[in-house]
């Protein structure tokens, strides 16, 4: 069974902070995504990683793939209050299955 | 992107009764996906729906609780039938992005249902 494993599930940062969130996969795959769901909401793409190496970056967030390892990450730089919410990686197996991870729910403290 | 529309946004319903969700989509799509997510939880696949063929269903997951329709190419329905509470659940549409799952998914508002 496929397992999408995010660390830490819950997190609590200051502003102007940076971390990391961590995704691991437990199978082969080289196209991992990742979402952001604010409460009560649908979820917004946020990064398409397609290659083993691939780094995608938009304003305070930056996404990586490692997909030799099974990992990705998104790193939060010099963290605001906006960008308090649940953040979820999956991971697309073969194009007719995806798996989403247990969630990250990030809240920034001001 | 595939824009989608899912309604009704929020239901509450007594137990024993049946739900419809609607989702329209304003481009055709080959496959349509639909998700359940717990209170506080992640999102679980419930089943992929192909246009013309029966949908197929993840483990734990039954035609007769779930059935789903796919009319075409725009268009699918998720019935939650015979619900009880724990059918209480945020339940997403998605579809691939144009050009495939190279672009991501899109997903839909999200119906969120309150059994009773």
């Amino acid at each position: 069974e496929l397992k999408v494993e995010q660390n830490p599930l819950f997190l609590s940062m200051q502003e102007g902070k940076n971390y990391t969130i961590y995704c691991n996969y437990s199978t082969t795959s080289d196209r991992l995504y990742w979402y952001r769901q604010d409460p009560g909401k649908s979820l917004e793409s946020l990064f398409v990683l397609l290659s083993n190496g691939a780094v995608k970056q938009e304003g305070r967030l930056m996404a990586s793939l490692d997909t030799k390892a099974r990992l990705s990450t998104l790193h939060i730089t010099a963290a605001v209050h906006d960008l308090s919410a649940t953040y979820f990686c999956a991971v697309d197996t073969d194009g007719n299955q995806f798996y989403f991870g247990t969630g990250t729910s990030l809240t920034v403290i001001p | 992107s595939a824009v989608i529309s899912q309604k009704p946004s929020r239901d509450i319903c007594q137990r024993g009764t049946s739900l419809t969700i609607q989702c329209q989509v304003d481009s055709q799509v080959t496959m349509m996906f639909w998700y359940r997510q717990q209170p506080g939880q992640s999102l679980t696949l419930i089943a992929t729906a192909n246009q013309g063929s029966e949908a197929t269903y993840e483990s734990g997951f039954v035609i007769d609780k779930f059935p789903i329709s796919r009319p075409n190419l725009t268009f699918s329905t998720l019935t939650v039938s015979n619900m009880s509470p724990e059918d209480s659940s945020i339940y997403l549409c998605s579809v691939e992005g144009q050009g495939g799952s190279f672009y991501g998914y899109t997903f839909g508002s999200g119906t969120r249902l309150t059994v009773v």
